[in-house]
C-alpha cells in the first residue's frame, strides 16, 4: 500500500523568502509519479508540479521545484520568492502508474504567507 | 486545455433526497474518472474509480449503494448521493486522467462540489 506524510500541518513564510515544504512517501511499486498540489480557500484543485520516479533530474516549474531524494523517499516542495497569494493549502500525492494512475494524498500543509 | 467540470457547485438538500453530481470533461477523452471526497481541513480520500462503460471501483469503507457511479461516456461520469444525510455533507470533487504523452499521468480536477444536507 502506499502512504503519504506530510509533517508539517502549518507553516509561516515572510512574503518573498523561500519555504520547503515536506513530503515522505512510502511504496513498493517500482514505477510511480509524484505530484504536489494547491488548494486554495475556492478549494479548486491546481497543480503545481510533477515527478517521475525514474526522472534524473529535479522538476522545476516556474518558482517551483521539488527536492526529490529517491533513496531517502522524500519529494520536497520549494517555492522561492513567496508571494500573498501562496497562502492556501498544499497536498503532496503519489500516484500508481500501473492502477489507473490512482493518487494517494498527504494530509496537507497549510502555508501562511506574511506581508 | 485539460478542462473538467463538475455540476452544481453548490447544493443544498433536506435529508432523506438524492443528489447527483456530474463531472464532464471538456476537451479530452477521459479514459478513467475518480470521485473524491473531502472533509473540513483534512486531506481528499479516493471513493471510487470510474472507467466507460464498466462498473465503478469502491474503496474500502465506501458504500456502493449509498454513492451510485455512472460514467456512461468518455466525457461524463455522475455521483448520485442516494438518501442524503447529514454526515454526508462534504466537499465532492472529481477528476479525469487520460492517456498520452501530455498528461505526464496527471490527473485532471473539476473545481469540487459542496453538498450540505439539512
Amino acid at each position: 500500500a502506499q502512504k503519504i506524510t506530510q509533517t508539517q500541518p502549518g507553516m509561516f513564510v515572510q512574503e518573498k523568502e523561500a519555504v520547503t515544504l515536506d513530503c515522505t512517501y512510502d511504496t513498493s511499486d517500482p514505477s510511480y509519479g509524484l505530484f504536489w498540489y494547491k488548494q486554495p480557500s475556492s478549494g479548486e484543485m491546481i497543480f503545481l508540479i510533477y515527478q517521475g520516479s525514474y526522472d534524473q533530474q529535479n522538476a522545476t516549474e516556474g518558482r517551483y521545484s521539488l527536492n526529490f531524494q529517491k533513496a531517502r523517499k522524500s519529494a520536497n516542495l520549494v517555492i522561492s520568492a513567496s508571494q500573498l497569494g501562496d497562502s492556501a493549502m498544499y497536498f503532496c500525492a503519489m500516484s500508481r502508474l500501473n492502477a489507473g494512475n490512482m493518487l494517494t494524498f498527504g494530509g496537507g500543509t497549510r502555508l501562511m504567507v506574511k506581508p | 486545455g485539460a478542462v473538467v467540470s463538475q455540476h452544481p457547485s453548490r447544493v443544498i438538500c433536506k435529508s432523506g433526497t438524492s443528489v447527483k453530481i456530474e463531472c464532464r470533461s471538456l476537451d479530452f477523452q477521459a479514459t478513467t474518472m475518480f470521485w473524491y471526497r473531502q472533509f473540513p481541513k483534512q486531506s481528499l480520500m479516493l471513493m471510487a474509480t470510474s472507467n466507460e462503460g464498466s462498473k465503478a471501483t469502491y474503496e474500502q469503507g465506501v458504500e456502493k449503494d449509498k454513492f451510485l457511479i455512472n460514467h456512461a461516456s468518455l466525457t461524463l461520469s455522475t455521483l448520485t448521493v442516494t438518501s442524503a444525510h447529514p454526515e454526508d455533507s462534504s466537499f465532492y470533487i472529481c477528476s479525469a486522467t487520460t492517456t498520452g504523452t501530455r498528461s505526464k499521468n496527471e490527473q485532471f480536477f473539476g473545481p469540487g462540489t459542496r453538498l450540505t444536507v439539512l
